[in-house]
Formats: C-alpha cells, structure tokens, sequence
C-alpha cells in the first residue's frame, strides 16, 4: 500500500476562492482524521470518520469548513470561502478498527496551503 | 476530558547530551500514549508507542500512571534527531477512536 495519499502537496489561492483537499486513506482503514497544523496551534484535530460517518466535527473552525467522506477511499476537505488565517498544513491520517492492537494514526504528506 | 500538554515547544541541547521530552496526559480511560515524529517538511510518523515498551533510534518512554506521564528519552542526543515531537493519546469512546495530540516540541540538538 502506498500509504495515506493527499492531493495537492501545495495549494496557493486567493482570499475569497473555494479551496478543496483530497485524501485517500489506507485501503482497509475504518478511521479518517483531518489536522491542521500551525506554528501557533500545533495539530489540531478539525474532523474524524468513522466507516465514512462523521463522528466529531467539533474541531471545525466555522462554517466555511466542511468535510465529506463519499466512499472508504475518498475524503475531501473544503474551505469556502477561503481566508488568509486558513493558511497552515492540512494532514489527512487513517488508522484501522479500534480492535486492532496494534492501531495507530497513519499520516499523509499533507497539503500545504497559502491564501494570499 | 481528553487532553495532552508538551510544556516545552522548544528544546536545545548539544550532541551528545542527553534529552527528554516531556508529556502529561489527562484521560478518564485506560491510557494509549505514542509519540510521533515530524522531520522537516515530511509527514507525521510513528515513533514508538508505549504499548510495545520498545527502543526506537535510542529513544525509550515510560508510562507513569500515578504522574499521568510519558516522557521520551534518549541518553545521547543526535543532530539528525533534530525535529518536531509530539505526543499523542489514543482516546476511545463509544462512536470509536480518536487520536489526541499534544502541541509539540521542537527539538534542535546542536553540534
């Protein structure tokens, strides 16, 4: 398996564009977490699913924010409209059932996003 | 209340030194800890988790209970284990997982 894949690496926009993040989780993976990470916050959890259910969204910063998980191999993450504080590294990270002893979170490279 | 602290966001020390990094936990359960690490501009990985009471790249973790602490050590610190830790808590609950992190520390180890 390739690992968790996200696509774009990097993302430059302008202020006001729709921005969407795609992220495809390790075939076989129940969970799928979205973090954004910033110098000021660190990771912070933005959203998880479980077997594409949305459990916590609680971490979703506002209603620009929303997540969707189609599929068991597809998540995407979109901001619109975007903003120049948005701006961080997007991490998309899978992990299998919870009855797996040995689980952990499995990361993607991450998508690294500017918005001018 | 789920929560993982990293009282240093920054940490020098020389090669050779030794280093610890530290981490406390707040979880009602019983605890999971791993810690990750970040090498510049790369993704998140695992480190070593608790659980396996391994050594990894020199590096241990103890899980303290009574201190609700799982600080890394390593007696010798590397230039190349110059990165971004963090340490993170496997929370359950009843709709499933969730991993917690912490806020992270940056470790330089200097020549």
């Amino acid at each position: 398996d390739a690992g968790v894949i996200q696509s774009p690496r990097h993302e430059v926009t302008e202020m006001g564009q729709e921005v969407t993040l795609r992220c495809k989780p390790i075939s076989g993976h129940d969970y799928l977490f979205w973090y954004r990470q910033t110098m000021m916050r660190g990771l912070e959890l933005l959203i998880y699913f479980n077997n594409n259910v949305p459990i916590d969204d609680s971490g979703m910063p506002e209603d620009r924010f929303s997540a969707k998980m189609p599929n068991a191999s597809f998540s995407t993450l979109k901001i619109q409209p975007s903003e120049p504080r948005d701006s961080a590294v997007y991490f998309c990270a899978s992990s299998p059932r919870t009855s797996d002893m040995n689980t952990e979170a499995f990361f993607g490279q991450g998508t690294r996003l500017t918005v001018v | 209340a789920q929560r993982v602290t990293q009282p240093e966001k920054l940490l020098s020390v020389f090669k050779g030194a030794p280093v610890e990094l530290k981490c406390n936990y707040s979880y009602s359960g019983s605890p999971e800890l791993f810690w990750y690490v970040q090498y510049s501009r790369q993704r998140l990985q695992l480190l070593l988790r608790h659980i396996s009471r391994e050594s990894i790249k020199g590096f241990t973790a103890d899980l303290n209970k009574g201190e609700t602490s799982f600080h890394l050590k390593k007696p010798f610190a590397q230039e190349e284990d110059s990165a971004m830790y963090y340490c993170a808590l496997r929370a359950l609950g009843n709709y499933g997982q969730n991993f917690v992190f912490g806020p992270g520390t940056r470790l330089s180890v200097l020549p």
